[in-house]
């Protein structure tokens, strides 16, 4: 069946360094991918996100790479500040219209 | 640009009491979506609207949840009667048609009792 998942449900970061988010996901077919991060008390925030025919895409601070041949997702947070501290999760749009299905969630702490 | 707005924030109820949950999506954003998010897990799709048509619903389950988008715009989710396997967040979103990327709103915690 279709699944995402994600291989560490906690990260802690010191202030300043890189973070890697990493997700797994099941369905080939996926032609979409998108990064969420979600703040205590809030609803998810777009990050970024990818389509299938590209295997990384730059934002702000932020860059997401997919690797298809292991189905694998990941985000990059470049110099995490206080403020990047959240759940992320990651979601796949499979081939049936607009339906993303999301991960479990990442929650990183950033420490000063 | 106002983002999607929910309320209420919080409800808490006791078991078998009904209890409704209000949307109200980005302006021009003809698709919604309500979703239940669990705590520590992230969102599943309850329910999807193209308009004022119901167009995914095979993940609400229907002997206790209804949802109605009336005009195709604002729309309400409805448990009755609650039970305590339903406190969770109960999410909104919008996108504009056949756009993947969802905004999503606050969310209503509930918590049955």
């Amino acid at each position: 069946g279709e699944s995402v998942g994600l291989h560490l449900p906690t990260l802690s970061v010191q202030e300043g360094d890189n973070s890697i988010i990493n997700c797994a996901y099941s369905n080939s077919a996926s032609d979409y991918f998108i990064w969420y991060k979600q703040e205590s008390g809030k609803g998810p925030q777009f990050i970024i996100d990818i389509r299938s025919n590209m295997d990384k895409r730059q934002g702000q601070r932020v860059t997401v790479l997919l690797n298809k041949t292991v189905k694998h997702l990941s985000l990059q947070i470049a110099a995490t500040q206080p403020g990047d501290s959240a759940v992320y999760f990651c979601a796949e749009n499979g081939a049936a219209g607009n339906k993303l299905t999301f991960g479990g969630g990442t929650r990183v702490l950033v420490k000063p | 640009e106002a983002g999607v707005v929910q309320s209420p924030r919080y409800k808490i109820i006791e078991k078998k009491q009904p209890v409704a949950f209000w949307c109200n999506p980005i302006s021009g954003h003809n698709t919604l979506y309500w979703y239940r998010q669990n705590l520590g897990q992230g969102p599943e799709l309850l329910i999807r609207y193209e308009n004022e048509e119901a167009v995914d619903d095979s993940q609400l389950p229907k002997d206790r949840f209804s949802a109605e988008r009336l005009k195709g715009v604002d729309s309400t989710l409805k448990i009755q009667p609650a039970e305590l396997g339903d406190s969770a967040v109960y999410l909104c979103a919008s996108s504009y048609p056949k756009h993947y990327e969802q905004y999503f709103g606050p969310g209503t915690r509930l918590t049955v009792t």
